[in-house]
């Protein structure tokens, strides 16, 4: 089966960039959705194929797909930026989604 | 408003079942795919089942295939989960979504605020 590996922590200080990567195999083949999640509550769609954003996504979210690795940009840090996030494909292989890992970013 | 409500959450012992539902308002309930994720706690998000628009096609994670069955019932704009055979990995927050077309390869926009399965005894 199709497997998404992303870093499990990463630590940022407020109006840095964070990039939170997102490995699979040919991944760049494929088109990468992006999901925040913040304690408590449901995910919520931050970047859809590869780099586009939902109607009230900040533009600081940003996104690329190329050979083995996804990222996700977060540029300007801001505290409320703080969760986890978790990158998504479709394996067509499998008919099955597939969801990574998942990265807890702290904002320091 | 696209709005997603789960219900039918609760605990239950190892080897029984639940049904899951959730009552959709706000979109063409018909026109999209729709999708079941859990979260098992302190864990990530995990794919359980899809249904296409139509209701014709549905595709399971290998964790639930053959125990579980996603249905769809299009005149009261509501997804269900069938869980049997129920064992304590099954622990988790199930969310509903709302996929982005009606066919496959979609992303999930927006999502449910879940509902709590807890299979012990």
């Amino acid at each position: 089966s199709y497997v998404l590996t992303q870093p499990p922590s990463l630590s940022v200080a407020p109006g840095q960039t964070a990039r939170i990567t997102c490995g699979g195999n040919n991944i760049g083949s494929k088109s990468v959705h992006w999901y925040q999640q913040k304690p408590g509550q449901a995910p919520v769609l931050v970047v859809y194929n590869d780099g586009d954003r939902p109607s009230g996504i900040p533009e600081r979210f940003s996104g690329s797909n190329s050979g083995n690795t996804a990222t996700l940009t977060i540029s300007r840090v801001e505290a409320g930026d703080e969760a986890d996030y978790y990158c998504q494909v479709w394996d067509r292989s499998s008919d099955h989604y597939v969801f990574g890992t998942g990265t807890k970013v702290t904002v320091l | 408003e696209v709005q997603l409500l789960e219900s039918g959450g609760g605990l239950v012992q190892p080897g029984g079942s639940l049904r899951l539902s959730c009552a959709v308002s706000g979109f063409t309930f018909s026109s999209y795919a729709m999708s079941w994720v859990r979260q098992a706690p302190g864990k990530g998000l995990e794919w359980v089942s899809t249904i296409s628009g139509s209701g014709k096609t549905t595709n399971y994670a290998d964790s639930v295939e053959g125990r579980f069955t996603i249905s769809r019932d299009d005149s009261k704009n509501t997804l269900y989960l069938q869980m049997n055979s129920l064992t304590a990995e099954d622990t988790a927050i199930y969310y509903c979504a709302k996929e982005s077309s009606a066919y496959e390869a979609n992303w999930f926009d927006p999502w449910g605020q879940g509902t709590l399965v807890t299979v012990s005894s």
